[in-house]
């Protein structure tokens, strides 16, 4: 049961080089969501999907873009990587009708350094 | 808008004391509201979540919460800290009437340290 996967799981990156976060569930959740965890910030959300097909912004969206083709698959695009990109970052999924309602479950996320 | 604040950012405790770690949050309808846990180099774990059934909510590892909405509070408590409690600890609030599963607001996180 591997629950929520995200690739890499480290990737150092140069100023203005892009990159792809995969983050793919076998659960068949509805809702995946991208956070960043930054020291003494706690996790903010960048982007989240409540489908196929659907996706929105949420606290701090700029500089990132995402898609959601499948149910499983929610990937993650910097599209030109800054400093300030620095972080952790997390894929989580939920289901109202899977563990707590609004559970998040989470990957074990990726650490991602741009110099 | 939705906030969580966790007070005290570290917070130390003997191996056998009581554990306390305080979150107060804002929301303008009925929250649910979760406590998570992140051990060294890994994703967030739910430790229990409060969903407008009974106010004092058991978790796993021998924490609990308690709901007071007269003081807008929920927080975590474990009566005898062991060794292997020391990790981050996450408060989040989702409210309850927006369909928007993904979106929780977390604090800024309680780092629990245990000593012998």
């Amino acid at each position: 049961n591997a629950g929520v996967t995200q690739t890499p799981k480290f990737q150092v990156l140069k100023t203005g080089q892009s990159m792809t976060l995969q983050c793919a569930q076998d659960m068949n959740h509805e809702y995946m969501s991208w956070y960043r965890q930054d020291p003494g910030m706690g996790l903010r959300l960048i982007h989240y999907s409540v489908g196929a097909g659907i996706t929105d912004q949420g606290e701090v969206p700029n500089g990132y873009n995402v898609s959601r083709s499948t149910t499983e698959d929610f990937p993650l695009r910097l599209l030109s990587a800054a400093p300030s990109q620095t972080s952790v970052y997390f894929c989580a999924s939920s289901s109202p009708t899977a563990g707590a309602p609004w559970e998040l479950f989470f990957g074990e996320g990726s650490r991602l350094t741009v110099l | 808008a939705q906030s969580v604040t966790q007070l005290g950012s570290h917070v130390s405790v003997s191996e056998g004391a009581l554990v306390l770690l305080r979150c107060n949050y804002s929301s303008s309808v009925p929250p649910y509201l979760f406590w998570y846990v992140q051990y060294p180099n890994q994703g967030l774990q739910l430790l229990l979540k409060y969903t407008s059934a009974a106010t004092l909510v058991k978790g796993i590892n021998g924490f609990e919460a308690e709901f007071k909405k007269s003081e807008t509070s929920f927080h975590l408590t474990k009566p005898s800290a062991h060794m292997s409690d020391a990790a981050e600890y996450f408060c989040a609030v989702s409210e309850s009437n927006t369909g928007t599963a993904s979106k929780l607001t977390f604090g800024t996180g309680t780092r629990l340290q245990v000593t012998l």
